[in-house]
């Protein structure tokens, strides 16, 4: 049983555009919920992270929104560019002994059009 | 940031043989790893949490008599996989504990 829920499955997007992958989750435990961006054959790279008691945080071209309320959470990249093509996962982990015990999405493949 | 290695990044064994995959955070201690399989066009799973000095946590499902797991030092975690067959054949992450989650680049194993 999936713990995060990702969506869509993929994504085209023009470059210069905006993408956006949602994501939820179940357990009100998660204190962590981390973004991934991976290439064909390579392990994943963090992309930005936030913790629940934040609704929106913002680095370079990339955001999260969070709604606790709702339990989603949602990546914006802004500006798209072809080399954002990759596919991203959302994760959450729970805190504790248990930190870094990564539940992934399904994940979003993205391709950016020149 | 912190760097994690894995070796080797591409292996091919015969079925039935053992191979085994190496995790190591080069620039930093790491008493908790993880592995994680991934089969293509799909999500990471977990399979097993590597505590330095303890015995591995398994995920349900996975075999922990196929995939041993040794964290003998703060900085490398082992990943044998013994007797391995076609439906082995994955791409193998792991990751190391630190202010993040920092992922190595992987390990592709092919089975034939």
């Amino acid at each position: 049983q999936q713990q995060v829920k990702q969506s869509p499955q993929s994504l085209i997007v023009q470059k210069g555009g905006i993408s956006i992958i949602n994501c939820a989750y179940e357990n009100t435990a998660f204190d962590y919920f981390p973004w991934y961006q991976q290439f064909p054959g390579k392990g994943p790279a963090l992309l930005i992270a936030i913790r629940p008691d934040v609704s929106e945080k913002k680095e370079g071209r990339f955001t999260i929104s969070f709604n606790k309320s709702a339990k989603q959470f949602s990546l914006h990249i802004m500006d798209s560019q072809p080399g954002d093509s990759a596919t991203y996962f959302c994760a959450a982990t729970l805190g504790g002994d248990s930190w870094g015990k990564l539940q992934f999405g399904a994940g979003t493949q993205v391709v950016v059009t020149p | 940031g912190a760097v994690v290695s894995q070796h080797p990044s591409w292996v091919i064994c015969k079925s039935g043989t053992s191979v085994k995959i190496e995790c190591r955070s080069l620039d930093f201690q790491a008493t908790t790893m993880f592995w994680y399989r991934q089969f293509p066009k799909q999500s990471l799973m977990l399979m097993a949490t590597s505590n330095e000095g303890s015995k591995a946590t398994y995920e349900q499902g996975v075999e922990k008599d196929k995939f041993l797991i040794n964290h003998a030092s703060l900085t490398l975690s082992t990943l044998t996989v013994t007797s391995a067959h076609p439906e082995d054949s994955s791409f193998y992450i792991c990751s190391a504990s630190g202010d993040e989650q920092y992922f190595g680049p992987g390990t592709r194993l092919t089975v034939t």
